[in-house]
């Protein structure tokens, strides 16, 4: 079955560690996004790319980095520099036509201690 | 620009409809409705493209206003699966969606 995979499912991490979430997807989608969302809110855009080895920064990118070297596949890390990264992250992707849904990962539960 | 939904929550009997608002201040070339369960990845329900259309499937149908920027969500006859929280999420350019979503509106039924 085709979909998006993200791992782990919960993420514990000490202040000043940088961190990896892994995005999976096996549609052959060109697009694939990073949200960030916190209790009660909205998902905030992180990161975003539309084909490998591009990617555009989102409305929150301050604190992330991401990379794209493989259609399959967009890790999102979490730097020291990221003030309050106790969050849930969700990965998506679609077919970059701009009429699709996007399909969402079941997302990373990440918490600092 | 964040769109804004309305209403916030809403709590409603089984049977009962619902219509949740999505506005925006810029012009919007596509909107997309989803709803998510609590800690769960959102559920794709239907997008709406540029030009007015309205769709629908079972119970759950939307519109889409292109002159007000705004769109809504109908759940008619709601059933208890209908809980969670919706989020629209908009897009003003054609092409690669760099969605940009509301708050949410939290849907709860209640038997």
């Amino acid at each position: 079955d085709g979909g998006i995979t993200q791992s782990p499912k919960y993420l514990f991490r000490k202040e000043g560690q940088n961190v990896t979430l892994s995005c999976e997807q096996n549609l052959n989608h060109d697009a694939m996004y990073w949200y960030r969302q916190d209790p009660g809110q909205g998902l905030r855009l992180i990161y975003y790319s539309q084909i490998v080895n591009d990617f555009q920064k989102g409305d929150i990118a301050e604190g992330y980095s991401v990379s794209r070297e493989k259609k399959e596949s967009f890790p999102l890390t979490v730097t020291s520099a990221q003030k309050n990264p106790t969050a849930f992250y969700l990965c998506a992707s679609d077919d970059s036509l701009g009429y699709n849904e996007q399909f969402f990962g079941p997302g990373t539960r990440l918490t600092v201690l | 620009q964040q769109p804004v939904q309305s209403p916030q929550a809403v709590i409603l009997r089984e049977g009962e409809d619902a219509v949740i608002n999505c506005s925006s201040s810029k012009a919007l070339y596509s909107v997309h409705w989803y709803r998510q369960k609590h800690g769960e990845a959102p559920v794709f329900l239907m997008i709406l493209l540029k030009g007015g259309e309205q769709k629908g499937h079972d119970k759950i149908s939307a519109s889409f206003n292109e002159k007000k920027q705004q769109s809504s969500l109908y759940l008619t006859a709601s059933q208890l699966s209908y809980s969670g929280t919706y989020f629209c999420g908009t897009s003003v350019i054609q092409g690669a969606q760099k969605l940009v979503f509301g708050q949410g509106t939290r849907l709860t039924i209640n038997p």
